[in-house]
């Protein structure tokens, strides 16, 4: 177990809808990261949080937005749901920003299916 | 940029047989560089990483890595393959001052009892 904890385990819902994913980093972690892994695409780095701060943007389309809040857990919101969004959505944590060298600890992931 | 290459998208290995892992990496700069395995169903799963120092690295499970400069390598090692290591294995690399972790396609690692 990492320590970093995501909700909901399964989602299934319909093309054109909302979601919301909700990750809690590990205790003492204040960066978090959002990954989406699909078979075509691979592991894709999507966005990154620092104590409440936008850090860096990956390959996160227009649709998605993040967010991390004060307690510090995360929440990546996905919009105008497309068949192509169906995907294993990680998020994980480290300790620092971009002069750490720590690792990253991964949730369990949230399995998005877009019918 | 930063990249990451898996050369082989599946590796079969015999129980008790040496596994070997392919990873070369491009970056700017001195490389941080990681390995982590994700078993079906699950989140990755930190396994060792290189900062500076020993070239090899020692992880766990019992894995280890050897980094290579000059080759811009690191190849993810372990001398007696279990059938338990059968997991999908990714290696990834980032350079100081940059947010970003880049990760490779991941290699399917097979272990035949």
């Amino acid at each position: 177990d990492s320590g970093v904890t995501q909700t909901p385990k399964h989602l299934i819902t319909a093309t054109g809808q909302r979601v919301t994913l909700r990750c809690s980093p590990r205790s003492g972690d204040l960066s978090v990261y959002w990954y989406q892994q699909s078979l075509d695409q691979g592991l894709q780095f999507l966005i990154q949080y620092y104590n409440g701060e936008e850090r860096a943007k990956g390959n996160i389309l227009e649709r998605f937005s993040a967010q991390q809040f004060p307690d510090l857990h995360s929440e990546l919101n996905l919009s105008s749901l497309e068949l192509g969004d169906s995907a294993l959505y990680f998020c994980a944590s480290s300790v620092g920003w971009e002069t750490s060298y720590n690792e990253q600890f991964f949730g369990p992931g949230t399995r998005l299916t877009v019918l | 940029a930063q990249s990451v290459a898996q050369p082989e998208d599946q590796v079969n290995v015999a129980e008790g047989n040496p596994l070997t892992v392919k990873c070369t990496y491009s970056v700017s700069g001195n490389p941080y560089l990681f390995w982590y395995v994700q078993y079906p169903n699950r989140g990755l799963q930190f396994l060792l990483k290189y900062i500076t120092g020993d070239n090899l690295v020692k992880g766990s499970y019992g894995f280890e890595a050897e980094f290579n400069k000059s080759q811009t390598s690191f190849h993810l090692k372990k001398p007696s393959a279990l059938v338990s290591d059968s997991a999908l294995y990714f290696c990834a690399v980032r350079s100081y001052g940059n947010n970003r972790l880049a990760f490779g396609k991941g290699n399917q690692v097979v272990v035949i009892p």
